[in-house]
């Protein structure tokens, strides 16, 4: 089974700031995803990467297969930005329908 | 992409009834979907995977008598909390994807009473 941490837990920041959000997994993946998560409950998919980075508006994404490494920045942050950021790997790295496991989210606050 | 609607999105009941929710796939057939659970403060959780024509696989711990899956046809999924008591209280979503992209529903915040 895989494990995900995600670092931080909780990050206040001002408005502007760049934003990073880390996060490493235990066992060899094909995907790893971002995601966000708003304070309803919804959740939205940002990214899904295997390796190199990607880049979707002021969100960039970045993986290191070979460190087991992930990490999700936000340039010129803005209060609403502000949400909850999960990382999540296959819980069982075993190819086919696979569903995920999560980091413990890292719930950001960007002040105006 | 892929567009997954989830019904109802909220819920109260009062303990001992049964509540059932429904995962609808739009635009695409989905042969397996993933049900997950998120008590307050705490990291979602895969409950169970949905398979299409088959019996669903639960995860250790998630009592499959309890956690009722149906999934008969490749745009529909349910999950039926049967018997539910106060501590089923949490906020349940279903999603499409894992090895590949992951579309959610809205997710069903569910209060047992």
């Amino acid at each position: 089974k895989n494990e995900v941490e995600q670092s931080p837990q909780n990050l206040t920041a001002q408005e502007g700031e760049f934003i990073t959000i880390n996060c490493s997994y235990s066992v060899g993946i094909s995907a790893l995803h971002w995601l966000q998560q708003h304070p309803g409950g919804g959740i939205v998919s940002l990214f899904m990467l295997s390796s190199g980075k990607k880049k979707h508006g002021r969100l960039i994404a970045t993986i290191n297969i070979q460190e087991k490494h992930s990490s999700l920045h936000i340039t010129a942050s803005h209060p609403r930005d502000s949400a909850v950021y999960i990382c999540a790997a296959p819980k069982y790295s075993g190819g086919g329908a696979d569903g995920l496991t999560f980091g413990k989210g890292t719930h950001l606050i960007i002040q105006p | 992409g892929a567009v997954v609607s989830q019904h109802p999105s909220w819920v109260i009941c009062k303990s001992g009834t049964s509540v059932k929710i429904e995962c609808r796939s739009l635009d695409f057939q989905a042969t397996t979907m993933f049900w997950y659970r998120q008590f307050p403060k705490q990291s979602l959780m895969l409950m169970a995977t949905s398979n299409e024509g088959s019996k669903a696989t639960y995860e250790q711990g998630v009592e499959k008598d309890k956690f009722l899956i149906n999934h008969a046809s490749l745009t529909l999924s349910t999950l039926t909390v049967t018997s539910a008591h106060p501590e089923d209280s949490s906020f349940y979503i279903c999603s499409e994807g894992g090895n590949t992209e992951a579309f959610f529903g809205q997710g069903t915040r569910l209060t047992v009473v």
